[in-house]
This record gives C-alpha cells, sequence and structure tokens, in this order.
C-alpha cells in the first residue's frame, strides 16, 4: 500500500512569491492534514480537509490556504511568501473521521520550502 | 488550551540500555494519545497510539501507557538499537482533529 506522498519534495521561492505543494493521500483516505515543521516552533497544525470541505485551521494567516480534489488529492498554496515562511511541511492522511474522532493520522516524507 | 511536555533531549544511551522518555499533557475532555518518530530527512511515522485511560500502546518493542491521573504517556524500550537513533514526539488528538506535538526528544544510541 502507497503512503502518503508529497510533492515537490523541495522547493526553493523569493520572498513575495507564491508556493504550491502538493499532497496524495493513502488509498482510501478521505481527511487531509497540513502541518508546517519549522525550526524552533515545532510542528504546527495548519489546516484539515475531509470530503472536500476545509474542517478546521489552526493560527496562520489567510495566505495559508488550500483545497482538497475529488480524488481526495490536496494543496497547499502560500501567498506573499515570507522568510519565516521557510520550513517543513508536511501532510497527513486519515480515514474520514468526525470532529474529535481519534484515528491516527499517517504523514508524508514533506516538502521543504527555502524562502530565499 | 491543549499542550503536550516532552523532556528535553538529546538523550544518549548505549545500544541495549533501557529507554524512558517522559511525556505529559494538558487538554479538556479525553484526547487520544500518540507517539511519532522521525528519523533524518524523513517524514513522521506512527510509532504508536492510546485512545483511552490504561490503553497500552504498543510497536516494535516501545510502549507506552495512557494514564489520565498523572495525565502522561512516557514512551519506553527496554533495549534500544542504534537503529532506533531519531526524534521521538509525543502528540495528543482532542476536538478538532488537530495534532499537538510536544517539542520532540533526540535519541542518539551509540554502539
Amino acid at each position: 500500500e502507497a503512503g502518503v506522498t508529497q510533492s515537490p519534495t523541495h522547493l526553493i521561492k523569493t520572498r513575495g512569491q507564491q508556493a504550491t505543494l502538493r499532497c496524495s493521500p493513502i488509498s482510501g483516505h478521505t481527511s487531509v492534514y497540513w502541518y508546517q515543521q519549522a525550526l524552533g516552533l515545532g510542528l504546527q497544525f495548519l489546516l484539515w480537509y475531509d470530503e472536500g470541505e476545509e474542517r478546521n485551521r489552526g493560527n496562520f494567516p489567510p495566505r495559508f490556504s488550500g483545497r482538497q480534489f475529488p480524488n481526495y488529492s490536496s494543496e497547499l498554496n502560500v501567498n506573499a511568501l515570507e522568510l519565516e515562511d521557510s520550513a517543513l511541511y508536511l501532510c497527513a492522511s486519515s480515514p474520514r473521521t468526525v470532529w474529535g474522532g481519534n484515528q491516527p493520522q499517517h504523514f508524508g516524507g514533506g516538502t521543504r520550502l527555502s524562502i530565499l | 488550551g491543549n499542550s503536550v511536555t516532552q523532556m528535553e533531549g538529546p538523550v544518549t544511551l548505549s545500544e541495549e540500555a533501557f529507554l524512558t522518555i517522559n511525556c505529559t499533557y494538558t487538554a479538556t475532555g479525553y484526547p487520544s494519545l500518540f507517539w511519532y518518530v522521525q528519523y533524518p530527512g524523513e517524514g513522521l511515522q506512527l510509532l504508536l497510539k492510546a485512545t483511552k485511560a490504561d490503553d497500552k500502546g504498543s510497536n516494535k518493542g516501545f510502549e507506552a501507557t495512557y494514564r489520565k491521573e498523572t495525565t502522561s504517556f512516557h514512551l519506553e524500550k527496554g533495549s534500544v538499537q542504534v537503529s532506533d537513533s531519531a526524534v521521538y514526539f509525543c502528540a495528543l488528538n482532542n476536538a478538532g482533529n488537530m495534532l499537538t506535538f510536544g517539542g520532540g526528544t533526540r535519541l542518539m544510541v551509540k554502539p
């Protein structure tokens, strides 16, 4: 069974540009989650999508956005990039779950975004 | 709000030594608890989980017991190997399905 796949592995951008990160969940999983792992800040929750809808959002500005496609894959878009957006962005998936559910989340290898 | 506190690393052990990584949490209600492991240059791998009080999660020789009375979920392994060298994250999942992570504990096992 293929795991969560993310692309690209590395992405280099400059300040003010836009970045698009992609994620394909494990087959059969309908929930997709995004996390940011920045140096010194640890792992922080960004977004949760299920059945094409945004279900929850972490404490990030609106320039962090995303969407989920009918095949349950997902994109994370970061607009107006700032230096502090440099981080490893991790995508995770789980079977369909409700608010307060306890399904474990399975992670991909991440996209390392570097802002010059 | 929710929070997870882990012992700071790095933890350096010799091969076959006993491992304990402490994890305590603060949360409302009844969260699910997880341990994840991150090897260099990789994403997170789910190591084990527990969904209710007194549950014991176990995998690959690692164990952790959900202790509600002490709000703890300490990770243990009886005999570590060099291949266990990695960063270990304790996490909880409460309302909203957002995992709240501890700061991570780096484990270094020497031959």
